[in-house]
């Protein structure tokens, strides 16, 4: 077991709403970072938190936006939902930047009708 | 832009097969690439990294090559069992590219008949 959770396992919102992802990272990890998977395609980089500062960003709108609290846990917000926002969000947690492996959590699967 | 790709997108073998997944990606300036495993609907469960100065990396049944020169990896499967079933996934991070940065393949979907 990886220990990095994620919440909640399924959510079902409508276009326009916003949501609220939360990671749990694995004991002692203080890096984590957020992927979008869409059905049939690999993982693309949200961003990443270190410490609490955001760390670097991928293509993704400013409407994604992301927090990293003091005890390393995370939360992805997405305001104005959007139909292709539909996907499964995993955060992944590691140590201090290191190149190393990150342990990924199960994933969040929101579906926006 | 760097950009990985996997060969084939689906593959179907029975129990006791050995195989080959393929991956791909365009810019050799590479620090890094894993492959994952991902059940269904399930979180990545990292299977092997091949550092950049590494030729191979195995672990059991699994053995991982890098080609950095021609941007190829390779993920051996020795004799494939049912519980193989699985999407595997190639992913490479980039020189300059935070950690996070990760840049993956579409994977390839694996079924292991009984």
């Amino acid at each position: 077991e990886t220990g990095v959770t994620q919440s909640p396992t399924h959510l079902i919102k409508t276009r326009g709403q916003q949501v609220t992802l939360r990671c749990s990272s694995q004991s002692g990890h203080n890096t984590v970072s957020w992927y979008q998977q869409a059905l049939g395609q690999g993982p693309q980089f949200i961003f990443q938190y270190y410490r609490e500062e955001e760390n670097g960003r991928g293509n993704f709108p400013p409407r994604f936006s992301g927090l990293q609290f003091p005890n390393y846990s995370s939360e992805l917000n997405v305001n104005a939902l959007e139909l292709d926002d539909s996907a499964l969000y995993l955060c992944a947690s590691s140590l201090d930047l290191e190149v190393s492996t990150q342990y990924f959590g199960p994933g969040t699967r929101l579906t926006v009708l | 832009k760097q950009e990985v790709t996997q060969i084939p997108a689906a593959l179907s073998v029975p129990e006791g097969e050995n195989l080959v997944l393929n991956c791909s990606f365009t810019d050799s300036a590479i620090y890094n690439l894993q492959w994952f495993r991902q059940d269904p609907g399930k979180g990545l469960t990292s299977l092997l990294l091949i550092q950049s100065s590494q030729r191979e990396q195995t672990s059991g049944r699994l053995n991982a090559s890098l080609d950095k020169s021609s941007g190829r990896s390779t993920l051996y499967i020795a004799a494939s069992q049912p519980g193989d079933s699985a999407t595997y996934l190639c992913a490479v991070l980039n020189y300059g590219g935070s950690q996070g940065n990760l840049i993956f393949g579409k994977g390839t979907k694996l079924s292991v008949k009984p």
